[in-house]
């Protein structure tokens, strides 16, 4: 079946730790997407890629890294600067007008 | 400046009835899309309706419809005999055409009552 998927659904780390979360598509798409959810809030968006090799800062990109070195696969980083690195992490990609969305990583640092 | 806006942060609605949950967005872009999201406890987003700038008939998908006014700038989601499935967090989402990336509003969570 084609779709995207995150793993893992649990995180969990240590603060000063970077920690990588993956999302992998096969969908064909060409845009992908990281955005972070906080409790109650709606989605923000942290990284994007519409091609491979290129990817673009979101709103809310400082602490994070992405690659895009393969058309199926777009990893976040969370690095050890991101202040408040506990939430929701979604990743989507799409392909023309819809966006399709993984079932997400639930980050938890302590 | 806010781009989506959803003013209502929590709607009850009894089973079977029917709900409208509103939307506004600011553009200046001629061409853009229109989205709704369900998100049940779970997390997972799942795609619901879409509606684009240049559409003339409202979209409907099932029990959903999007009430476009294009003047106004508001497509608000009206959710015909609401289940108690439908109790879940709504998102609405713009994309412009120009700008490639999706914008989300704050989210509605709607409470099905029985």
């Amino acid at each position: 079946d084609g779709g995207i998927t995150q793993s893992p659904k649990y995180l969990f780390r240590k603060e000063g730790q970077n920690v990588t979360l993956s999302c992998e598509q096969n969908l064909n798409h060409d845009a992908m997407y990281w955005y972070r959810q906080d409790p109650g809030q709606g989605l923000r968006l942290i990284y994007y890629s519409q091609i491979v090799n290129d990817f673009q800062k979101g709103d809310i990109a400082e602490g994070y890294s992405v690659s895009r070195e393969k058309k199926e696969s777009f990893p976040l980083t969370v690095t050890s600067a991101q202040k408040n690195p506990t939430a929701f992490y979604l990743c989507a990609s799409s392909m023309n007008y819809e966006q399709y969305f993984g079932p997400g990583t639930r980050l938890t640092v302590t | 400046a806010q781009k989506i806006t959803q003013t209502q942060p929590g709607m009850f609605v009894q089973e079977k009835e029917a709900v409208t949950l509103d939307c506004t967005y600011d553009t200046s872009d001629p061409s853009y899309g229109l989205f709704w999201y369900k998100q049940p406890s779970s997390g997972e987003m799942i795609f619901l309706i879409y509606q684009g700038s240049y559409d003339q008939q409202n979209a409907t998908e099932g029990r959903y419809s999007l009430n476009f006014q294009k003047a106004r700038k508001s497509a608000n989601l009206v959710i015909s005999a609401s289940q108690l499935g439908d109790s879940a967090m709504y998102f609405c989402a713009m994309r412009e055409d120009y700008g490639q990336n999706f914008v989300f509003g704050p989210g509605t969570r709607l409470s099905v009552l029985p």
